[in-house]
């Protein structure tokens, strides 16, 4: 079965630093991958996904993520990020295999300071 | 344009007590539907999915149940709850066709004393 590591749990960043949130699969077959965001006292979210075609996918608010299949990788990214970031990050995988399953990593916690 | 709603948004119950957590979605028809449970550091879990009508399927062995009596109608219920089932349940739902893109309702959080 398809597992996913999230290896930050927590974050803690000042505004304008870089981000990068490393997410790691297991499966060795196709994959679509996934960000969610959950921010303070709202919904989980999308933040992006890459299906197929271009392995540096954007998404919003200024985030991307880059699939590097070689090492089972879709790590997330921001250049410069704000104190409105703050918020809760999950890394998901769903393999093409059988029933298509969301399986998410643990989340990590961002916190940026002003 | 679709909506998930969830309820109740907090419920405190105690051991032993039955739990009925209920989640419909609008606007849309034949969606598969999911129940995640959402624990600190351990990210989140499913724990039932739906393709259709009477149709479950449980992904871990737990005190919880789940029924789909209705297109757009997902329950999650339990019998006898325990201390370990107190958590942030999370139903979502996605197309039936190509790849999963969840969208989540609000959640609900459980805790039993």
């Amino acid at each position: 079965a398809q597992s996913v590591s999230q290896h930050n749990h927590h974050v803690i960043l000042s505004e304008a630093a870089s981000l990068e949130l490393g997410c790691n699969y297991s499966y060795g077959g196709t994959v679509n991958l996934f960000w969610y965001v959950q921010y303070p006292g709202q919904h989980l979210q999308l933040l992006l996904k890459y299906f197929s075609g271009d392995p540096l996918v954007k998404g919003i608010k200024g985030f991307e993520a880059e699939f590097i299949k070689s090492k089972f990788s879709f790590n997330l990214r921001k250049p410069s990020v704000q104190w409105s970031d703050t918020a809760e990050y999950f890394c998901a995988v769903n393999a093409y295999t059988g029933f298509q399953k969301l399986v998410f990593g643990t989340g990590t916690r961002l916190l940026v300071s002003p | 344009s679709q909506t998930i709603h969830q309820w109740p948004a907090t419920l405190v119950q105690p051991v032993g007590s039955p739990l009925s957590l209920e989640c419909t979605v609008e606007g849309t028809s034949n969606p598969n539907l999911y129940w995640y449970r959402q624990a600190a550091g351990r990210g989140l879990q499913l724990l039932f999915y739906s393709v259709g009508i009477g149709q479950i399927s449980s992904e871990v062995p737990q005190n919880l149940s789940a029924s789909r009596p209705q297109d757009r109608q997902f329950i999650l219920s339990s019998k006898k709850l325990l201390l370990s089932d107190s958590g942030f349940y999370l139903c979502a739902w996605s197309v039936q066709s190509g790849a999963n893109v969840l969208t989540f309702g609000a959640g609900s959080r459980l805790t039993v004393l």
